[in-house]
């Protein structure tokens, strides 16, 4: 069955450190994978997505993920956090050989908390 | 200003009766999509639509309805057959491709009391 995990309910990082945010997923074909953000009280905001092509996605404030197919994994990367990407993050997939609509299936989510 | 619009940002219900959260966007979005959310939990999908006066049940449809009479409109009414309906509800849009990405609205927080 497809699944998407995010394994770490909580992430704390100091102020200016690297940060990661760790996704592994479970499907059948070839997945997009896509990572949200979400802020206190508010709708998801979308980060940034991997299709095809290179395994380095870049997306929005300076975020970045890495595809790896044989770990089947999509963590997302930051080199130095601030305390504002203190928020919840969510990892998502859709497997296109699976469903002819465009369902995602979607971690659990992950809170990030940046310390000054 | 192009988006999604979901209103009320909060609202509050007594048990028994039924409430229609609604969503509108102006982004000529063929399909529309809403979650529920729960604390601790991911997002699950209640009903999606990916053309005008057709949708289809996600995976939490019971005690749902919706309705797509327009491209831009696609609101949700919680009935009372909902036995949790306290949660905060989510709805998307997406160009209607299946490499697409799907964009949220704000958000309506309903409380049962």
């Amino acid at each position: 069955a497809q699944s998407v995990a995010q394994p770490e309910d909580q992430v704390n990082v100091a102020e200016g450190n690297p940060l990661t945010v760790k996704c592994t997923y479970s499907v059948s074909g070839n997945p997009y994978l896509f990572w949200y953000v979400q802020y206190p009280n508010r709708g998801l905001q979308f980060l940034l997505k991997y299709i095809t092509g290179d395994n380095l996605v870049k997306g929005s404030y300076g975020f970045e993920a890495e595809f790896n197919k044989s770990q089947t994994s999509f963590h997302l990367k930051k080199p130095s956090a601030l305390v504002s990407d203190s928020a919840l993050y969510f990892c998502a997939v859709r497997d296109p050989q699976e469903y002819s609509n465009y369902q995602l299936i979607w971690g659990a989510g992950t809170k990030l908390i940046i310390k000054p | 200003d192009g988006g999604i619009t979901q209103s009320p940002k909060y609202l509050f219900r007594k048990e028994g009766q039924n409430v229609t959260l609604s969503c509108e966007q102006n982004l000529n979005h063929d399909a529309m999509y809403w979650y529920r959310q729960d604390p601790g939990q991911g997002l699950r999908l209640i009903y999606y639509s990916q053309i005008v006066n057709d949708f289809q049940k996600g995976d939490i449809a019971e005690g749902y309805s919706v309705s797509r009479e327009k491209k831009e409109s696609f609101p949700l009414t919680v009935t009372s057959a909902q036995k949790n309906p306290t949660a905060f509800y989510l709805c998307a849009s997406s160009i209607g491709q299946e490499r697409d990405t799907q964009y949220f609205g704000p958000g309506t927080r309903l409380t049962v009391l």
